[in-house]
């Protein structure tokens, strides 16, 4: 076990519906990356929040936004659902803002269909 | 941006046989090469790292060597045992944009 939780596990949704990936880091945790992994694009780096502010961001759609509040969880919004979104969706935390130069420590993924 | 290539997709061993995963990648602003180890529906767990100043690194069995002329990195697993077998990514980053860039990954299966 890492730390890192996410919720929820599975989520099953239909095209054009919107839905949020919520995430915990671990304690003492400032970075928060969301990962996309899916069959056709392999691990997908999507975004990076350290202490609240955006720290980079990757291939993440505009239908996708991301927040991390002041108590450090974090939120992926995945708005305007297309069949290709479906994915297992991977939280990561850190101590730093380092990004993956530093060791990063996953949950264990929102697995996300969309019907 | 970076590109990263990753061979075999599939790589079947016997136990005790030594496996070996190769990388490319394009950016030559890349300077850490993390490896991440993901059995079947776990999460990925970093196994190891390099960076771009350091041209092998070893840990028990497992190894990673950097060429950083030919652009290329690869995993080196000695004496595998059946729970090696899982998917290992290998990824690339720079100093500047801290964006990993991840091989598609390598399905290693270990046969007892």
């Amino acid at each position: 076990d890492s730390g890192v939780t996410q919720t929820p596990k599975h989520l099953i949704t239909a095209t054009g519906q919107r839905v949020t990936l919520r995430c915990s880091p671990r304690s003492g945790d400032l970075s928060v990356y969301w990962y996309q992994q899916s069959l056709d694009q392999g691990l997908q780096f999507l975004i990076q929040y350290y202490n609240g502010e955006e720290r980079a961001k990757g291939n993440i759609l505009e239908r996708f936004s991301a927040q991390q509040f002041p108590d450090l969880h974090s939120e992926l919004n995945l708005s305007s659902l297309e069949l290709g979104d479906s994915a297992l969706y991977f939280c990561a935390s850190s101590v730093g803002s380092s990004g993956v130069q530093e060791t990063q420590y996953f949950g264990p993924g929102t697995r996300l269909l969309v019907l | 941006g970076e590109n990263v290539e990753q061979h075999p997709s599939t790589l079947s061993v016997q136990e005790g046989d030594s496996a070996v995963i190769k990388c490319t990648y394009s950016d030559s602003a890349s300077n850490y090469f993390p490896w991440y180890k993901q059995e079947l529906g776990k999460r990925p767990q970093l196994i190891i790292d390099i960076r771009s100043n350091v041209g092998e690194k070893k840990d028990q069995r497992i190894a990673v060597t950097l060429n950083k002329t030919a652009k290329h990195f690869s995993l080196h697993i000695t004496e595998t045992q059946p729970e090696d077998s899982a998917v290992y990514f290998c990824a690339a980053a720079s100093g500047g944009s801290y964006i990993p860039t991840f091989g598609r990954g390598t399905s290693l299966i270990v046969h007892p």
